[in-house]
């Protein structure tokens, strides 16, 4: 079952701009992580952020976690063209024989022009 | 050099046949998962293990098949019940209960003749 949920499905800005992606989640976490993804490739692990953590920072990355709304944003600040790809949320469970997995979103493909 | 190694790249299946994937890991890590990912979508888990001997059925492990025999190996067999098989197969791994971060393959890419 898909229970993170990206929005917005598709972006895209101009080089140089801020990128903003968000995610809602429906059951309880043990964390959140973003994970980047090329065309045609596997995934990469950018950042996490545990339940009890409420921003975090890296690079040019900035994740914020709302339990509260069950909601996680991405912010990329100063993009460049080689951001261009796909973001994927995955919240990590913390229950029962599935503790551990993680459940991925749709994700949302992100163009930066040149 | 160390990480997740798929293999192959691209494969072809025919009617009512089996095929398999393979992924191998140097990276010593207990867990690995099988994902499937369809155009536009996102990750949904086919089979998982925690450790060697012991594997679990996933969201839609129906026409799939795994092994887990060894802790650097988990192939994936697409059997001929699965009757929508053309996706992208992802490979992860992560280093057991205390491990967070997945780490990935660089997929296989399956499609049907």
């Amino acid at each position: 079952s898909q229970q993170g949920e990206e929005d917005p499905q598709a972006l895209s800005i101009q080089e140089g701009e801020n990128a903003t992606m968000n995610c809602s989640y429906k059951t309880s976490i043990n964390n959140l992580q973003w994970y980047r993804q090329n065309s045609g490739r596997g995934l990469v692990h950018l950042i996490l952020i545990r339940s009890n953590e409420r921003e975090k920072h890296s690079g040019r990355l900035r994740v914020t976690l709302d339990t509260s709304k069950k909601s996680s944003s991405l912010l990329i600040t100063a993009s460049r063209a080689a951001d261009t790809a796909s973001y994927f949320c995955a919240t990590g469970q913390n229950y029962g024989g599935s503790q551990g997995n993680l459940i991925f979103g749709k994700g949302t493909k992100l163009s930066v022009k040149p | 050099d160390g990480g997740i190694t798929q293999s192959p790249k691209y494969l072809f299946r025919k009617e009512g046949q089996n095929v398999t994937l393979s992924c191998e890991q140097n990276l010593n890590h207990d867990a690995m998962y099988w994902y499937r990912q369809d155009p536009g979508q996102g990750l949904r888990l086919i089979y998982y293990s925690q450790i060697v001997n012991d594997f679990q059925k996933g969201d839609i492990a129906e026409g799939y098949s795994v092994s887990r025999e060894k802790k650097e190996s988990f192939p994936l067999t697409v059997t001929s019940a699965q009757k929508n098989p053309t996706a992208f197969y992802l490979c992860a791994s992560k280093a057991g209960q205390k491990g967070d971060i997945q780490y990935f393959g660089a997929g296989t890419r399956l499609s049907v003749l």
